[in-house]
């Protein structure tokens, strides 16, 4: 699977978007892009998922470039509960999955 | 969405003894389960991946006869960390694979924190 490099940190003010971006350059034609969060001392949530077409849920929204090469995941309100580990993969649907180092997202009131 | 148990949510032993880690997928059936251990400030490793009914396959480095796993039905996985030393300590996650949607989601457990005196 392709490798992902994201910001070590970031902060955000509560109740503004947060825009969390991943390079993936190398990432070929059958490999998804797949966003979790780990919030300390649990077990990492599922976020959203996409392939080439932008994606939105209940959660947030998932911007991936034409090229495919980058993507960004968009908390649209960001709430204190939001504070966590974010982690971009890049991987083939029947592989595992694997964790970088990720985003430290931290939501200041 | 799917829900993946864990228990124990933590544990405490001395050096030397087992511990088990059981992980169930509540509402799907799950013919692969992953072990992940995460060691603090760290991000997840994957140790292994079981697939029901077959021997686990462990990652580089990772000793198979010391971290025991059996994937013994669709819905449950069991970890067992024999002779434990302090240097086991860390937070063991395992997951579960639907294989009942089409996009084979993965889902994650709550974790069971491992301490080794």
């Amino acid at each position: 699977d392709a490798k992902t490099t994201q910001p070590t940190s970031m902060d955000c003010a509560e109740g503004r978007a947060a825009n969390l971006p991943c390079n993936h350059s190398t990432i070929s034609g059958n490999e998804y892009v797949y966003w979790y969060r780990q919030i300390h001392s649990q077990g990492p949530q599922y976020i959203i998922h996409g392939l080439k077409n932008n994606e939105t849920n209940e959660m947030a929204s998932l911007i991936i470039t034409e090229d495919r090469k980058s993507s960004t995941l968009i908390l649209p309100h960001a709430t204190l509960r939001d504070t966590a580990v974010y982690y971009c993969i890049v991987r083939v649907i029947n592989n595992d999955m694997r964790f970088g180092a990720g985003t430290r997202l931290t939501v200041k009131p | 969405g799917a829900v993946v148990s864990q228990h124990p949510s933590w544990v405490i032993c001395k050096s030397g003894t087992s511990v088990k880690i059981e992980c169930r997928s509540l509402d799907f059936q799950a013919t692969t389960m992953f072990w992940y251990r995460q060691f603090p400030k760290q991000s997840l490793m994957l140790m292994a991946t079981s697939n029901e009914g077959s021997k686990a396959t462990y990652e580089q480095g990772v000793e198979k006869d010391k971290f025991l796993i059996n994937h013994a039905s669709l819905t449950l996985s069991t970890l067992t960390v024999t002779s434990a030393h302090p240097e086991d300590s860390s937070f063991y996650i395992c997951s579960a694979r639907d294989s009942g949607t089409s996009y084979n989601e993965q889902f994650f457990g709550p974790g069971t924190r491992l301490t080794v005196l």
